[in-house]
């Protein structure tokens, strides 16, 4: 199955700024996903980013706060804007490849 | 959407016994998959199983699509099983779709 490197791997950010999270996979894919998983909770899709196309955002999830980016079938980078502490979480890309891949996630810490 | 529930939240038992986590899903499904996430929050996905039963060591897993439900069996409980553990579905629309997530069995095994 494919493997998947993201980074970075945690990160502690000031109120008011953003991050851009990065995945890297080694095959290409048609189509990649972000989740975010709140402290305590289970994952929830943000988005479905597909190569050549816009992102398709979940219920909730708006791309002025979650900007992606699919330049080519193996990357993509999902950034988290003008953060608040309410944005602390693990976020994970993944990809379909016989079954779901998840890269090994970000944990943000928004203080 | 499709909705999937898991029971029990959380189990807490000696090392080596036995259980059986169940997962209950809404609709039919054309991916399930068992995770387990370690304390660093690295999700290691165990099986991939939309139907069938499957074993893989200690591990086995069965999913009756027709009655939709999936029952992960872990034997001879270790301490390094402890963590949470995750269900998750695609539903049977055309096309990868990402997954939808339980809210997980968090599992401690005690020494």
């Amino acid at each position: 199955s494919a493997v998947i490197s993201q980074k970075p791997s945690r990160d502690i950010c000031q109120r008011g700024t953003s991050l851009t999270i990065q995945c890297q996979v080694d095959s290409q894919v048609t189509m990649m996903f972000w989740y975010r998983q709140q402290p305590g909770q289970s994952l929830t899709l943000i988005a479905t980013a597909n190569q050549g196309s816009e992102a398709t955002y979940e219920s909730g999830f708006v791309i002025d706060k979650f900007p992606i980016s699919r330049p080519n079938l193996t990357f993509s980078t999902l950034t988290v804007s003008n953060m608040s502490p309410e944005d602390s979480s693990i976020y994970l890309c993944s990809v379909e490849d016989n079954g779901y891949t998840f890269g090994s996630g970000t944990r943000l810490t928004v203080v | 959407g499709i909705q999937v529930e898991q029971s029990p939240p959380d189990l807490i038992l000696q090392e080596g016994a036995n259980s059986t986590l169940r997962c209950n899903f809404s609709d039919s499904v054309n991916n399930l998959q068992w995770f387990h996430q370690n304390p660093w929050g690295q999700l290691i996905n165990l099986f991939y199983i939309p139907s069938g039963t499957k074993q893989n060591g200690r591990l086995s897993a069965t999913t009756v699509a027709t009655e939709r439900y999936s029952l992960l069996y872990i034997s001879s409980s270790q301490t390094t099983d402890s963590g949470v553990y995750f269900c998750a579905v695609e539903d049977s629309g055309g096309g990868a779709d990402g997954l939808t997530f339980g809210k997980g069995t968090h599992l401690i095994i005690q020494p």
